[in-house]
């Protein structure tokens, strides 16, 4: 089993609608959760981070975590194209910066 | 959110020579910083973390002797990529740790 498993998609969303990514993890002592946003050809840029159950809101973007059942997700509301991308979830362990990637789902925004 | 600046952004270099990238965290100091690599449409792969003031611990399967990586102060990191081969042709990125873990640009390798 991957320590960190997302769909690798493709996702693909009409434009204004909510797009829903969903990421596991294996590892029940994990602390913090990131979700990044990596355009093609760049290197990621962090959207959202989240240590503790529940939702996490910032503008269009929202995190949710559930401890207990080892998950995370990404909603992004009102979907625009330039939010086409792929999106890596991440995961970082108790007193360990390391992070531990996700493969990626690849969202397409259709307008 | 905090910057880490890498540069170059791309290099060419020749078969058997070797290319250094440098890691920069420009507004906070950084004990720790990561260096990744990324093949085209995978996911990126942890090479190793770089330590101020101590050696960087490689991850399983990587060679420190032929990735060296020297983090000779709290804002700067280097990765070098010795006796370089095309099939070291990637994208390297790093990162570091301010209030959450930043991303560089991403430094593009290509080695023919």
């Amino acid at each position: 089993q991957k320590e960190v498993e997302q769909n690798s998609g493709p996702l693909s969303v009409p434009e204004g609608a909510i797009a829903s990514l969903n990421c596991t993890y294996s590892d029940r002592v994990s602390q913090s959760f990131f979700w990044y946003r990596q355009y093609s050809g760049k290197s990621p840029e962090l959207i959202m981070s989240i240590y503790s159950n529940g939702d996490k809101e910032d503008g269009r973007f929202t995190a949710q975590l559930n401890k207990a059942s080892q998950y995370v997700s990404l909603l992004i509301r009102d979907s625009q194209p330039s939010d086409s991308a792929t999106y890596l979830c991440a995961v970082n362990g108790f007193g360990n910066e390391k992070l531990t990637f996700g493969t990626g789902t690849r969202l397409t925004i259709i307008p | 959110g905090a910057v880490v600046s890498q540069h170059p952004s791309r290099v060419i270099c020749k078969s058997g020579t070797s290319v250094k990238i440098e890691c920069r965290s420009l507004d906070f100091q950084a004990t720790t910083m990561f260096w990744y690599r990324q093949f085209p449409k995978q996911s990126l792969m942890l090479m190793a973390t770089s330590n101020e003031g101590s050696k960087a611990t490689y991850e399983q399967g990587v060679e420190k002797d032929k990735f060296l990586i020297n983090h000779a102060s709290l804002t700067l990191s280097t990765l070098t990529v010795t006796s370089a081969h095309p099939e070291d042709s990637s994208f390297y990125i790093c990162s570091a740790r301010d209030t959450a873990i930043y991303f560089g640009e991403g430094s593009w390798l290509t080695v023919v």
